[in-house]
């Protein structure tokens, strides 16, 4: 089945520290891969997405890349700032134009000043 | 350009009463998909609506229906509520079969049941 795996938080880093948040994924066949973002109290906010392998997606300085021979869609970001601190999801579309998401549990990032 | 909205913010029921949550897709979608999220863990996604009919479905009972209006307007109906309903539930815009794969949440509604 189609599945996808996050690293366990929390993650606590210091600001301007580099940040990295491991995502794998399981599926058949050719999914999108997305990076969606939570703020306290707040729904999801979608952070960047890559929809075919080598794609990286990229947006506020956050960047990840589409790996296939790895199964992976790891989070970047060289320099965080307090106000990244929130629960990042990993998410994969198995079948394109569908939308029936598969989440992650979340991985939840604590930046200190 | 509203995004997705969603009624009411906050919901407190008891147990076996029923409940209906409310949705309004981004200006220009015609798709709207429902998310569970339980306390701690990643969204699950319940089922979808596309031309006032429902297209997929999650693993959720029947207890769990919905409902989409000629204005792409959807509705969420959970009957004979369980406490570990509890929730926040999401609603999902996007534009069936579009091209640019993206889907839009909506703030969500909290959801406790006692």
């Amino acid at each position: 089945g189609n599945s996808v795996t996050q690293m366990e938080g929390p993650v606590t880093l210091s600001e301007e520290a580099f940040l990295t948040i491991n995502c794998t994924y399981t599926a058949t066949g050719y999914p999108s891969l997305f990076w969606y973002v939570q703020y306290p109290g707040e729904g999801l906010q979608l952070l960047l997405k890559a929809t075919k392998a080598d794609d990286k997606g990229s947006n506020k300085g956050f960047e990840a890349t589409y790996r296939k021979e790895t199964t992976s869609f790891h989070l970047e970001k060289g320099s965080v700032q307090v106000s990244d601190s929130a629960v990042y999801f990993c998410a994969l579309n198995p079948l394109r134009g569908t939308y029936k998401y598969i989440f992650g549990t979340g991985t939840r990032l604590k930046v200190l000043a | 350009d509203a995004g997705v909205t969603q009624s009411p913010t906050h919901l407190i029921k008891t147990r076996g009463q029923q409940v209906t949550l409310r949705c309004s897709p981004k200006s220009g979608h015609d798709t709207v998909s429902w998310y569970q999220q339980a306390l701690g863990q990643g969204p699950q996604f319940i089922f979808q609506y596309y031309e006032e009919e429902e297209r997929q479905r999650g693993n959720f009972p029947d207890r769990f229906s919905g409902h989409q209006f000629p204005n792409y307007s959807s509705e969420l109906n959970v009957n004979a509520l369980l406490l570990g309903d509890s929730a926040l539930y999401l609603c999902a815009s996007s534009l069936w079969r579009g091209e640019q794969e993206t889907q839009y949440f909506g703030p969500g509604t909290r959801l406790l049941v006692l």
